[in-house]
């Protein structure tokens, strides 16, 4: 299996723009989660899906993030409009219910920078 | 919810010899305690974990100490090598959610 797969690896982007992060989870994994890493805060949890539907979304910062999960092996992380406080890593992971060990899989990472 | 906390930020160690990190936790209904290492550029990994029924356990070089009652929990990694500079996170779930600790930056040094 390929991994948790995430793109773009890198985005940079102005202030003000409309930012869309992807993700393909592990095949047969049904909760999805993302995450954003800054050294602020370190690594917070804003989402996260179970069989394509929002669990919770109480992470999600502002009404400028927005998450979609239309399939099992698709999701997206849209910010619009952008802004440089929003400047952080952004890793999405996948889990299937039942595993022994509730090991979440995570993405390498969107490094978004917001000039 | 749950708060997870940390310590030490950043850990200096020589080859060969041991490194400790704790963490500590404040919602019991915590169960399930993973640790990550997590390398440049990369996405964290998860290198032991362990459960609340369960007080320790080991991984060749690596082991986790769980104390329930004290809410708190710990990394061993023995006999230090340089591939094990990284930064290491802790993290409390319960369910689906995983709280995580603020990341300790392990420096092995040859």
């Amino acid at each position: 299996d390929a991994g948790v797969i995430q793109s773009p690896r890198h985005e940079v982007t102005e202030m003000g723009q409309e930012v869309t992060l992807r993700c393909k989870p592990i095949s047969g994994h049904d909760y999805l989660f993302w995450y954003r890493q800054t050294m602020m805060r370190g690594l917070e949890l804003l989402i996260y899906f179970n069989n394509n539907v929002p669990i919770d979304d109480s992470g999600m910062p502002e009404d400028r993030f927005s998450a979609k999960m239309p399939n099992a092996s698709f999701s997206t992380l849209k910010i619009q409009p952008s802004e440089p406080r929003d400047s952080a890593v952004y890793f999405c992971a996948s889990t299937e219910r039942g595993r022994a060990k509730n090991e979440q899989f995570f993405g390498p990472g969107t490094r978004l920078t917001v000039l | 919810g749950e708060n997870v906390e940390q310590h030490p930020s950043t850990l200096s160690v020589q080859e060969g010899d041991s490194a400790v990190i704790k963490c500590t936790y404040s919602d019991s209904a915590s169960n399930y305690f993973p640790w990550y290492k997590q390398e440049l550029g990369k996405g964290p990994q998860l290198i032991i974990d362990i459960r609340s029924n369960v007080g320790e356990k080991k991984d060749q070089r690596i082991a986790v100490t769980l104390n329930k009652t004290a809410k708190h929990f710990s990394l061993h990694i023995t006999e230090t090598q340089p591939e094990d500079s990284a930064v290491y996170f802790c993290a409390a779930s319960t369910f689906n959610k995983f709280y995580f600790g603020s990341g300790t930056k392990l420096n092995v040094k040859p």
